[in-house]
């Protein structure tokens, strides 16, 4: 299975304050994707990280990838309200059926 | 367009009636997919098209459900009979190439309510 755990399973932070989320998984990888979902905008690719890179930047995200550890992290900084959703990771590999844990749900208090 | 659109975006029908949802995804993208969402739960696959053919129906739940895509471009996911389990959220995707572990964009979805 290419489905990533989340953790933690919940984070509440400030708005303005930083995020960070972690993503485990177990398959070898092409990639490793970061997904967004909430009720406003739905299920929203966030960012692509290959499996060659370590380090990728959009905007104010900020994801890394240990291969070694088999995990990644997904930094928010300066969150917004707006930035309340669930987030899933997926671990691209050599299937396309999508497939998510159960995410992390970040609510961020105005 | 600018993104995959889908409609209806919601839809309450009786069970036993058929619905049909439609999908329209990024102009060029080859690959189309189906999902299902259930209040509270996951993805689930559906189905998966590479240009207007269906390599994978794994997902479809029973023989209710059918899915077409026409022109390499809109799709339809047909229900018929339905049934109140079938309340879920409809959600359709598509990406350039239909490349195994490449990124997927997605529609808003269709909320099917059975009654």
């Amino acid at each position: 299975s290419q489905q990533g755990e989340e953790d933690p399973q919940a984070l509440s932070i400030q708005e303005g304050e930083n995020a960070t989320m972690n993503c485990s998984y177990k398959t070898s990888i092409n990639n490793l994707q970061w997904y967004r979902q909430n009720s406003g905008r739905g299920l929203v690719h966030l960012i692509l990280i290959r499996s060659n890179e370590r380090e990728k930047h959009s905007g104010r995200l900020r994801v890394t990838l240990d291969t070694s550890k088999k995990s990644s992290s997904l930094l928010i900084t300066a969150s917004r309200a707006a930035d309340t959703a669930s987030y899933f990771c997926y671990s691209g590999g050599s299937n396309y059926k999508l497939t998510f844990g159960k995410g992390t749900l970040l609510t961020v208090n105005p | 367009g600018a993104g995959v659109s889908q409609s209806p975006s919601n839809k309450v029908t009786e069970k036993g009636k058929d619905v049909e949802l439609r999908c329209d995804p990024i102009s060029g993208h080859t690959a189309l997919y189906w999902y299902r969402q259930r209040l509270g739960q996951g993805l689930e696959f559906l189905i998966y098209f590479q240009g207007n053919s269906a390599p994978d129906k794994s997902g479809l739940p029973s023989d209710r459900f059918s899915a077409e895509r026409t022109g390499e471009s809109v799709s339809t996911l047909t229900i018929q009979r339905t049934q109140q389990e079938d309340s879920a959220v409809y959600l359709c995707a598509s990406s350039p190439n239909g490349l195994a572990g490449g990124e997927q964009f997605f529609g808003p979805g269709t909320r099917l309510t059975v009654l």
